[in-house]
């Protein structure tokens, strides 16, 4: 199975203030991955998919980029309202798999 | 709008079974993939298994293949999710999501979730 490896897992960020987390497989997914949000107690939301393509409705802070083993997920002036839970997602196979989750905490 | 909504959860004890249903509405349920994904207490998000639209592939995480079991009736617009066997380690939230495999986005659509807890 392709693994997912995130980080950090802990982010602490201010109001206005740009994000990067970075997202590693253990072999190439070309640009089969995705990137969710979760707020506590919600389900995922879909942000990104096929590494940099914005999801319909999502803010243009965030973007995406990377192919092959590494992906990075930017949030450009951090909001409020993006404090949660960020998980990559390979798709390249049939047997998906997520990263661990990167927490974005107010500092 | 589309609306995905899980049930069937509860509690049961170890190496017991359950089925899990989701009522897909609001779009054609009998031309998209659909998944499950679940979600333990506190861990992040593992995917569970992927059935194609008209039902004829499966594929299944490790840690359920051989227990678990996804199905769906097109006519229903329901998805299945039977376990068997369960373990104190399937404690967790189950979605069910949508997946619009001919634009290949990832998953588009989540539902709710359902809380299975396995306990003695």
């Amino acid at each position: 199975d392709i693994q997912m490896t995130q980080s950090p897992s802990t982010l602490s960020a201010s109001v206005g203030d740009r994000v990067t987390i970075t997202c590693r497989a253990s072999q190439s997914i070309s640009s089969w991955l995705a990137w969710y949000q979760q707020r506590p107690g919600k389900a995922p939301k879909l942000l990104i998919y096929k590494a940099s393509s914005l999801e319909s409705g999502v803010p243009s802070r965030f973007s995406g980029s990377g192919s092959g083993t590494e992906f990075t997920l930017t949030i450009s002036s951090l909001q409020s309202d993006d404090f949660a839970t960020y998980y990559c997602q390979q798709y390249n196979s049939y047997y998906w798999t997520f990263g661990q989750g990167t927490k974005v905490e107010i500092k | 709008q589309v609306q995905l909504v899980e049930s069937g959860g509860g509690v049961v004890q170890p190496g017991r079974s359950l089925r899990l249903s989701c009522a897909a509405s609001g779009f054609t349920f009998s031309i998209y993939a659909m998944h499950w994904v679940r979600q333990a207490p506190g861990k992040g998000l593992e995917w569970v298994a992927l059935i194609s639209y008209d039902g004829t592939n499966k594929f299944y995480a490790d840690s359920v293949r051989g227990r678990f079991t996804i199905s769906r009736d097109n006519f229903k617009n329901t998805l299945y999710l039977q376990m068997s066997s369960l373990r104190v380690e399937d404690t967790a939230v189950y979605y069910c999501a949508r997946w619009d495999s001919s634009s290949l986005k990832g998953i588009d659509y989540w539902g709710q979730g359902t809380l299975v807890t396995v306990s003695s």
